[in-house]
């Protein structure tokens, strides 16, 4: 069974579009995580949500946003995508907030044309 | 906000000892030290976390000394396999405390 899962794995999508990608985690954990990483592989966080409540939010557009539905799930909705919104995008969960473990899923490439 | 740097690339060749170091000149109190590695195409995956002195695991080791303004990862004995990109994060200490990666190492290990 797959700890973290992202869907979908690919997605392309024109500019203007909105578009959002799912997170699901059966790890049990209480917080998870979206990152960004860029074409120069750096990774930088985004949010961050525990027990559904957001305890990280980084410097990123207002057009990006999490949604939690229940602990296990954190989706990312993005508006207006711009052609700068290209990247991975990853998922991750942990135990506790702070310095636990993280998993990570396997990540979403978007493509904005 | 720990601002963390890494060298950008490393090369070594099977059976040898690699460590890599991170710079955190501006880590918090209660900020721990976490070490991922990531194949190409896949998520980060942990290796190995710390808080100060030494840590220990079946597949590396962390030293991280007094001032904890750097840290390294050892990995004794790489093999092929071993040829990914390792990032140290930094950040946690503190429910809500920032998460900064280090840019990364591109590690290649040669035959």
């Amino acid at each position: 069974d797959t700890a973290v899962s992202q869907t979908p794995k690919y997605l392309v999508t024109q500019m203007g579009n909105d578009k959002s990608i799912k997170c699901e985690q059966n790890l049990g954990h209480d917080t998870m995580y979206w990152y960004k990483q860029d074409s120069k592989k750096f990774l930088k966080i985004m949010f961050s949500y525990n027990n559904k409540e957001l305890i990280i939010n980084e410097t990123v557009p207002n057009r990006f946003s999490p949604k939690s539905p229940d602990k296990a799930h954190l989706n990312l909705h993005i508006n207006s995508l711009e052609l700068g919104d290209s990247a991975v995008y990853f998922c991750a969960s942990s135990q506790g907030r702070g310095g636990w473990e993280q998993y990570f899923g396997p990540g979403t490439r978007l493509t904005v044309t | 906000l720990a601002k963390t740097t890494q060298p950008i690339s490393m090369d070594s060749y099977e059976g040898q000892e690699v460590n890599i170091t991170c710079s955190h000149n501006n880590i918090a109190t209660n900020d721990y030290i976490t070490w991922y590695q990531q194949f190409p195409s896949q998520g980060p995956r942990f290796i190995i976390q710390g808080y100060k002195t030494k840590v220990t695991n079946e597949v590396a080791s962390l030293f991280i000394p007094a001032d904890r303004k750097s840290s390294t990862l050892s990995l004794p004995r790489v093999s092929l396999s071993d040829t990914a990109v390792y990032y140290c994060l930094v950040g946690g200490g503190n429910a809500g405390n920032m998460l900064t990666f280090g840019g990364g190492t591109r590690l290649m290990v040669k035959p």
